[in-house]
């Protein structure tokens, strides 16, 4: 009964590879998130959909491509990763101003 | 320039004793202000959630204060556990054509036995 699931949990990866991490929420909320938590700790807002629509698109890669298959879904696929994309991933969904993380997925690029 | 800075970095306390976290921000305009609580290898959990016109929301031995017009916050945690030991960030949220989430860089409490 997992409310914002994520997978996988850990992904180590060579450097130019393609990968994607999935997300998948539960509660029945319009609105999912990408978040990036670098080894600072600092949590930065990557994309934002509500209802399969991109809404927040913030300074980021595009080599990074969000994609909604829908409401319930927030999938983030990665091309030609580099060692700066190692961090902690986050998933989220809300209805705002709550908003309910997954359990993040560490990406480590070798 | 929107920010949410957050003091101390870390903080060790002995179990049972209270502390206070500070978070100071420049968000503007201000929606709310939330406190998260984020164990180690976990997502983060809201605590409180706080509007502009509260100036304190608690829940259980967490309370946390906003003084929107200094643009200050403040969690205070009462009679620590052990299990309280976690990142405690302070998101601020502005409004931007969107709403629009800052957040701090977190404050690491350890609570020793």
């Amino acid at each position: 009964d997992t409310a914002v699931s994520q997978t996988p949990k850990y992904l180590v990866t060579q450097m130019g590879n393609d990968k994607s991490i999935k997300c998948e929420q539960n509660l029945g909320h319009d609105t999912m998130y990408w978040y990036k938590q670098d080894s600072k700790k600092f949590l930065k807002i990557m994309f934002s959909y509500n209802n399969k629509e991109l809404i927040i698109n913030e300074t980021v890669p595009n080599r990074f491509s969000p994609k909604s298959p829908d409401k319930a879904h927030l999938n983030l696929h990665i091309n030609s990763l580099e060692l700066g994309d190692s961090a902690v991933y986050f998933c989220a969904s809300s209805p705002f101003p709550e908003q309910f993380f997954g359990p993040g997925t560490r990406l480590t690029v070798l | 320039k929107n920010q949410v800075e957050q003091s101390p970095q870390s903080l060790i306390i002995l179990e049972g004793k209270n502390c206070t976290l500070q978070c100071n921000y420049t968000v503007s305009p201000f929606s709310n202000l939330r406190w998260y609580k984020q164990d180690t290898g976990r997502g983060p959990v809201s605590l409180t959630i706080m509007t502009f016109s509260e100036n304190t929301k608690s829940n259980g031995r967490y309370t946390a204060t906003l003084d929107a017009d200094t643009k200050q916050s403040s969690l205070h945690i009462t009679a620590s556990q052990l299990s309280d030991s976690a990142s405690y960030i302070c998101v601020v949220s502005g409004f931007d054509g969107y709403n629009k989430l800052i957040f701090g860089a977190g404050t690491r409490l350890a609570v020793h036995p």
